[in-house]
């Protein structure tokens, strides 16, 4: 069964710094990631989706990054703004139908 | 542009009522998701429907029942409502097997008393 990971389960910086947020997944037979952003009583909004023969992703300040052989996958946003401030999830596709997520990380961008 | 619509957004049961969640999607995806969101245990899968006609269960099934109505619903069914279903519940469809990205709807807030 394929398990998801995300620490830490939040996270304060203050404006202006780059944030880092891990994602580890224990079964490498991935058919793609996927990290979502969920702002306070919303759904979720699908940001970046690497695919297993990718490396990494790029849209605008985010940049996702995928290490299948150690299960890990990093996402990165550039010069934070209090915009920023959400709930991050990382989903795995194994091979199926089924998405496994991450419990998320929560951020809070300090002005 | 409406994309994932879910309804109704609040619901307050009491135990043993039933109730029907009412999912609909405009972009023409083959698969939809019915997942149940708590806190610190992030989003878990209940039931899904590859495809139209057919459904099959998720993760946490028990007490659930779906319908896909047509290409575009998907309903979920609490026919005895437990205080142990009050959770987030959230609809998504996508093209399935694919990459292409999942879409969800806003979540329908459900506490059972």
């Amino acid at each position: 069964k394929q398990e998801v990971t995300q620490i830490p389960a939040a996270l304060s910086v203050p404006e202006g710094e780059n944030l880092v947020l891990n994602c580890s997944f224990t079964d490498s037979a991935i058919y793609n990631l996927q990290w979502f952003r969920q702002d306070p009583g919303k759904g979720l909004t699908s940001l970046l989706l690497i695919q297993s023969s990718q490396r990494e992703q790029t849209s605008g300040r985010l940049n996702a990054s995928l290490d299948k052989s150690s299960g890990r996958s990093t996402l990165y946003i550039a010069a934070s703004q209090p915009g920023d401030s959400a709930t991050y999830l990382c989903a795995v596709r194994p091979g199926d139908y089924k998405l496994s997520f991450g419990a998320g990380t929560t951020v809070t961008v300090r002005a | 542009n409406a994309g994932v619509t879910q309804t109704p957004k609040f619901q307050v049961l009491k135990t043993g009522q039933s109730m029907t969640l009412q999912c609909a999607q405009d972009m023409n995806h083959n698969s939809m998701y019915w997942y149940r969101q708590d806190p610190g245990m992030g989003l878990r899968l209940i039931y899904y429907s590859a495809s139209e006609g057919t459904t099959d269960k998720g993760e946490v099934p028990n007490g659930y029942n779906v319908s896909r109505l047509n290409k575009r619903e998907f309903s979920l069914r609490l026919e005895s409502a437990a205080p142990s279903q009050t959770s987030v519940y959230f609809c998504a469809s996508d093209e399935g097997y694919s990459n292409q990205p999942q879409h969800f709807g806003d979540g329908t807030r459900l506490s059972i008393l």
